[in-house]
């Protein structure tokens, strides 16, 4: 079966600690994407990578890091200059390859990450 | 930069009733348009998309959407709601090319007996 997985399902982390959710899929898209959803504000970009050892921020960059060294996997890492990381995370992808007009994207199931 | 609004953030109708929800964009060209759908805690999962060509869509779960230039406007439909359309629905615009896309910030759907 195709598709995208994120793990772990939830997770928590102290203040001060770095985490990094994880991201994988089988479908061979070129793209990927990591979003971040709060209750009443949609979805927000944090970083996308159309290429693998190549990425962009996206809206709300400031707190997180990527990698992109495997076409499959973009971790994202939460760091602890965060400064408010409590959130639901979710990964996407698509088969978008430059110059592509557009194409759509497939998401992850998502990680919950609560900070105590 | 686009925008996009979905100005109901809360919907309730009654099952067998039938069911649209508003989406507004604000760009000056025609961008692409798609809605998601999303159970609690779950990701995203495409309904339809518009790209081009015939301005009514149709989509998974007998869900259609009509794309309307004049309005800016790509409102989303069933016929007749079932209780399992209980979800969270996200209208979304792809400007296209190198652009990112952007999401609304959702309609919470809420099916009554």
């Amino acid at each position: 079966d195709g598709g995208i997985t994120q793990s772990p399902k939830y997770l928590f982390r102290k203040e001060g600690q770095n985490v990094t959710l994880s991201c994988e899929q089988n479908l061979n898209h070129d793209a990927m994407y990591w979003y971040r959803q709060d209750p009443g504000q949609g979805l927000r970009l944090i970083y996308y990578s159309q290429i693998v050892n190549d990425f962009q921020k996206g809206d709300i960059a400031e707190g997180y890091s990527v990698s992109r060294e495997k076409k499959e996997s973009f971790p994202l890492t939460v760091t602890s200059a965060q400064k408010n990381p409590t959130a639901f995370y979710l990964c996407a992808s698509s088969p978008k390859q430059a110059g592509v007009e557009t194409d759509t994207q497939y998401f992850g199931p998502g990680t919950r990450l609560t900070v105590l | 930069a686009q925008s996009v609004t979905q100005p109901d953030i809360h919907i309730t109708v009654s099952e067998g009733a039938s069911l649209e929800l508003r989406c507004n964009y604000s760009y000056g060209a025609t961008p692409y348009l798609f809605w998601y759908v999303q159970s609690p805690g779950q990701g995203l999962q495409l309904l339809l998309k518009y790209f081009s060509g015939d301005t009514l869509v149709q989509g998974i779960k007998g869900f259609e959407a009509e794309f309307k230039r004049s309005q800016s406007s790509f409102n989303l439909r069933k016929p007749s709601v079932h209780w399992s359309d209980a979800a969270e629905y996200f209208c979304a615009v792809d400007p296209g090319g190198y652009q990112k896309v952007t999401f609304g910030t959702g309609t919470k759907l809420q099916v009554i007996p």
